[in-house]
This record gives C-alpha cells, sequence and structure tokens, in this order.
C-alpha cells in the first residue's frame, strides 16, 4: 500500500457523461500529481496541486479540471467524454511542491467511455 | 520543449541474461531520474532512481547511470529473472525555472525475461 488512495478503481461510462475521480494524498503530503496513461502509452501529465492550490498544467484539455480541498484530498473532473477518454488515471503525491524524489502513485482510476 | 525518449520499446531475454534500457532527455536543467517497474494493470512503482550529480548508483541486480554531457540516462539488470517482466519507465525532472515536481515520462519498455 503506498498511502495514496484512489477512487473508485474501475468506472464505466458513456461518451459525453461526467464523472469525477479522486484521490487522497499520503499523510503529511501536500502536493498531488495527476497523470493519464492511455492504452500502450506512458504517463502524461496533467496538472499538480499544491496545498490547495494549481502549481503547474500539462497537456490538460479544457473538457478536464481539478481541484485540491483543505483537507489535500484532490479531484479530477473530466466532462463531455469521449472514448479517446479511456484510460487509467494516476494519481501521486509528494511533501515537496518542487522535489519529486520519492513520490508514489495511487493504485489508479481505470476509466472507460463507451 | 520537455521530452524522454525511450528505447527499445520491447526487450526480450533469457532468465539469467543482463537487460539494458536507454533514454535521452531533452532539458539540460533536469536533475532527478527515476525508474518505474509497472506490472499489468498495477500502479507504477519506483525501484531506484539517481540524482544529476552522481553519475551511477547500484542496489543489487538494478543499476542505473547518467551521462548528463549526453543526456542520456540507463537501467541495467543482470541475473534476470521472470518476475522482471513487467513494463519499465524512465521519468526525468524538468527543473531549470520550472516550479513543479511533474515528471516527464519515457514511452515505455515492456521486458520479458523468459524461463
Amino acid at each position: 500500500d503506498s498511502g495514496v488512495t484512489q477512487t473508485p478503481k474501475h468506472l464505466i461510462t458513456a461518451t459525453g457523461q461526467r464523472v469525477t475521480l479522486r484521490c487522497s494524498p499520503r499523510s503529511g503530503d501536500l502536493s498531488v500529481y495527476w497523470y493519464q496513461q492511455s492504452l500502450d502509452q506512458g504517463l502524461q501529465f496533467l496538472i499538480q496541486y499544491y496545498n490547495g492550490e494549481e502549481r503547474a498544467k500539462g497537456n490538460i484539455l479544457e473538457r478536464f479540471s481539478a481541484q485540491q480541498f483543505p483537507d489535500l484530498h484532490s479531484e479530477l473532473n473530466l466532462s463531455s467524454l469521449e472514448l479517446g477518454d479511456s484510460a487509467l488515471y494516476f494519481c501521486a503525491s509528494s511533501v515537496e511542491p518542487r522535489d519529486p524524489v520519492g513520490y508514489t502513485f495511487g493504485s489508479g482510476t481505470r476509466l472507460t467511455v463507451v | 520543449g520537455e521530452n524522454v525518449e525511450q528505447h527499445p520499446s520491447t526487450l526480450s531475454v533469457q532468465e539469467g541474461d543482463s537487460a539494458v534500457i536507454k533514454c535521452t532527455y531533452s532539458d539540460s536543467a533536469s536533475n532527478y531520474f527515476p525508474w518505474y517497474k509497472q506490472e499489468l494493470g498495477k500502479r507504477p512503482q519506483l525501484i531506484i532512481d539517481i540524482r544529476s550529480n552522481v553519475g551511477e548508483k547500484k542496489d543489487q541486480r538494478i543499476a542505473v547511470t547518467l551521462n548528463k554531457t549526453a543526456k542520456h540516462f540507463s537501467l541495467h539488470i543482470t541475473e534476470t529473472q521472470p518476475e522482471d517482466s513487467a513494463v519499465y519507465f524512465c521519468a526525468a525532472s524538468p527543473h531549470g525555472s520550472s516550479n513543479t515536481g511533474k515528471l516527464i515520462f519515457g514511452q515505455g519498455t515492456t521486458l520479458q525475461v523468459k524461463p
């Protein structure tokens, strides 16, 4: 167990719908990162939050948004879903906002859009 | 822009042989280079990492080497075992003016160790 908790583990939804993925960071970690892993692909950085504030943005679609709450958990919202959004979505957490050393990934949410 | 290229995409070796995976990064200010192992459907797990002020690091059968001048780093696995079969990802942490701990990942190498 990495200490990073993601829910749900699996999600199946139809095109055009909206879903919310949740991530609770490891205890003591203030920074949360979201990554997307499409089939047979590497991990693509989407967005980072640190202590409630957006810290960095990657190639995140406008249909996607995220936030980090006062209790430090984060949610990734995906709307107007398309078939191509089917992927594994991982979050990771770290103590420092600029230092990825030692950060670990959650078990991921597998999103299937049908 | 920030980019990490990883080769080969697939690698098949006999049990007991060595395996080498190579990565090249574009951002010369990158200062941290982790390697992750991912089994099917599971989360990536850190297996070894290296900082830019170190040329080589070893942990039992696994070693990583870094050539800052050439901007490339490599993963070496010796005495491979069937349980080493997985997808391996290299990554680099772009630094410079960056204010983030994000990682840029390579495309992955599927390693198959044949018994």
